[in-house]
C-alpha cells in the first residue's frame, strides 16, 4: 500500500535559518509525492510536486523539495524560514491510477521563532 | 485559476436539522472529492466523483449523502448528524490522472450541537 511518513510531530525553527519537513514514502512503483501547507482556519494550500525527471523540485513561496529514491525520502525545505511559514505541513503520495485518493502523512506543525 | 470555492464557510446545526454543503470549480476537474478533517490531523477521504459517478464511498455513514450535479458543482447532504461530526469539511478537485494535482477548498466549519 502507498504510504508516507512524517517522524516529527513539530518543527520549531528561527526565523531566517533554514527549515526542513523531513517525508518518507513506501510505494509499489513510481511515487507521486505531494507538499500541501495549512494555514491556521484555512483549507490545505498546494506547494509543490513530483512526479518525475528532476530531483530536485522547486515550489511555491519560496519551497523546494527533493527526491531520494535511495533514501525513500521527499523533504521539504526553504532556505530562510519566515514567521508566516509557520503552519501545518503534510505531506502525501498519489495512490496507483484508477485509485483517486491521497495518502496523507500525519502532518508536522512549523513553529517559526521571530 | 486553481480556485475550488466552498459554501457556506461556517455551519452551525442541530442533530434534527437538514443542510448541505456546497462545492464548485471551474477548472474542467473530473474528479471531484469531499474530505473530513479533524483539528491537526489530516484530511481524512469520505467520497470521490469521477465524471459526475461516485467511484468511491470510504464507508461513510448514511447520514451524508453526497451529490454532483454537474460536472461543476459537489454537494454534501447532511442530516441527523452527530457531535462527533463536527469537523472542517474540505473540497477538493483534479483530473483523473495520479500525477495531477489535487486542489482543495477554503472548508466549511461544520458544528453540530
Amino acid at each position: 500500500a502507498q504510504s508516507v511518513a512524517q517522524p516529527e510531530d513539530q518543527v520549531n525553527v528561527a526565523e531566517g535559518n533554514p527549515l526542513t519537513v523531513k517525508c518518507t514514502y513506501s510505494v509499489s512503483g513510481n511515487p507521486y509525492l505531494f507538499w500541501y501547507v495549512q494555514y491556521p482556519n484555512r483549507g490545505l494550500q498546494f506547494l509543490l510536486k513530483y512526479i518525475t525527471g528532476d530531483n530536485l523540485v522547486k515550489g511555491s513561496y519560496g519551497f523546494e523539495a527533493e527526491f531520494n529514491k535511495s533514501q525513500t525520502s521527499f523533504h521539504l525545505k526553504k532556505p530562510s524560514a519566515l514567521v508566516s511559514d509557520s503552519a501545518l505541513y503534510f505531506c502525501a503520495v498519489r495512490v496507483l491510477y484508477g485509485n483517486n485518493r491521497l495518502a496523507f502523512g500525519k502532518g508536522n506543525q512549523v513553529v517559526v521563532i521571530p | 485559476d486553481t480556485e475550488v470555492t466552498q459554501t457556506p464557510k461556517h455551519l452551525v446545526m442541530g442533530m434534527t436539522n437538514k443542510k448541505s454543503l456546497k462545492c464548485e470549480q471551474h477548472m474542467g476537474h473530473r474528479a471531484m472529492y469531499w474530505y473530513k478533517q479533524k483539528a491537526k490531523k489530516p484530511p481524512e477521504l469520505m467520497f470521490v466523483y469521477s465524471y459526475e459517478k461516485l467511484s468511491i464511498n470510504e464507508s461513510v455513514p448514511s447520514r451524508f449523502s453526497p451529490e454532483c450535479p454537474n460536472s461543476s458543482l459537489l454537494n454534501l447532504h447532511l442530516h441527523a448528524l452527530q457531535p462527533e461530526d463536527s469537523a472542517l469539511y474540505l473540497c477538493a478537485s483534479s483530473q483523473e490522472l495520479p500525477g495531477n494535482t489535487i486542489y482543495f477548498g477554503e472548508g466549511s466549519w461544520l458544528t453540530v450541537v
